[in-house]
């Protein structure tokens, strides 16, 4: 079965780190460009960071440029997503995507951060 | 930045009848290359991730029903439940992947009169 489950969401105090985790199975995430999109519970869903098929090139949102870094290990078929400097608006369900032609096909299910004291 | 405006907000279809979300973009998402629109539809329900419906506009995810369809280019779009079933009652998104940033709309929420 293709699918991606993401680990790593915790409680973290505002100003503290966290690493996110994109498992695949079923598929090779060589092939495919891999992002991140978050989405604050009840609210609607935002586009987060970017990364190449292989790795030699990202992106993300101005929300979060300087602070996240976006990595993968294709041999690991595994997505990272390193959160940096975090803040209470960070808080949110993190969802890890497959991106195909340019159009997600395959999303996970998801895991949660949030940013509090 | 391309903003997606859905409309309506949310609305309330009897069991049967027809369901329209419309989604407008600020800037044509078509890329007359290929002439394909990088726009997608998604379903989500409660807890639950969101299911890709609909890509470039139009194209039908393999197993979604085909009383879901797809229209519109370049910068108007619509999404068209023809008889809604008591399973589609979800919050619909529209979703631009023309330009970083990628944008999606504010969502419809779609619920059984």
């Amino acid at each position: 079965e293709v699918q991606l489950v993401e680990s790593g969401g915790d409680l973290v105090q505002p100003g503290g780190s966290l690493r996110l985790s994109c498992a695949a199975s079923g598929f090779s995430i060589t092939n495919y460009w891999m992002h991140w999109v978050r989405q604050v519970p009840g609210k609607g869903l935002v586009w987060v960071s970017r990364i190449k098929d292989d790795g030699t090139y990202g992106d993300s949102a101005d929300s979060v440029k300087g602070r996240f870094s976006i990595s993968r290990d294709n041999a690991k078929n595994t997505l990272y997503l390193q959160m940096n400097s975090l803040r209470a608006e960070d808080t949110a369900v993190y969802y890890c995507a497959r991106d195909q032609r340019r159009t997600f096909d395959i999303w996970g299910r998801g895991t949660m951060v949030t940013v509090s004291s | 930045d391309i903003v997606m405006t859905q409309s309506p907000d949310s609305l309330a279809v009897s069991l049967g009848e027809r369901a329209t979300i419309n989604c407008k973009s600020s800037q044509s998402v078509l890329d007359s290359s290929n002439n394909e629109n990088y726009l997608t539809w998604y379903q989500q329900k409660p807890g639950q991730p969101p299911k890709r419906l609909i890509y470039w506009a139009s194209t039908r995810e393999s197993g979604v029903p085909d009383r879901f369809s797809g229209s519109g280019s370049g910068t108007d779009f619509t999404l068209t439940i023809s008889s809604l079933q008591a399973e589609d009652v979800a919050v619909y998104y529209c979703h631009q992947f023309y330009s970083v940033p990628l944008t999606f709309g504010g969502g419809t929420k779609v619920e059984l009169k």
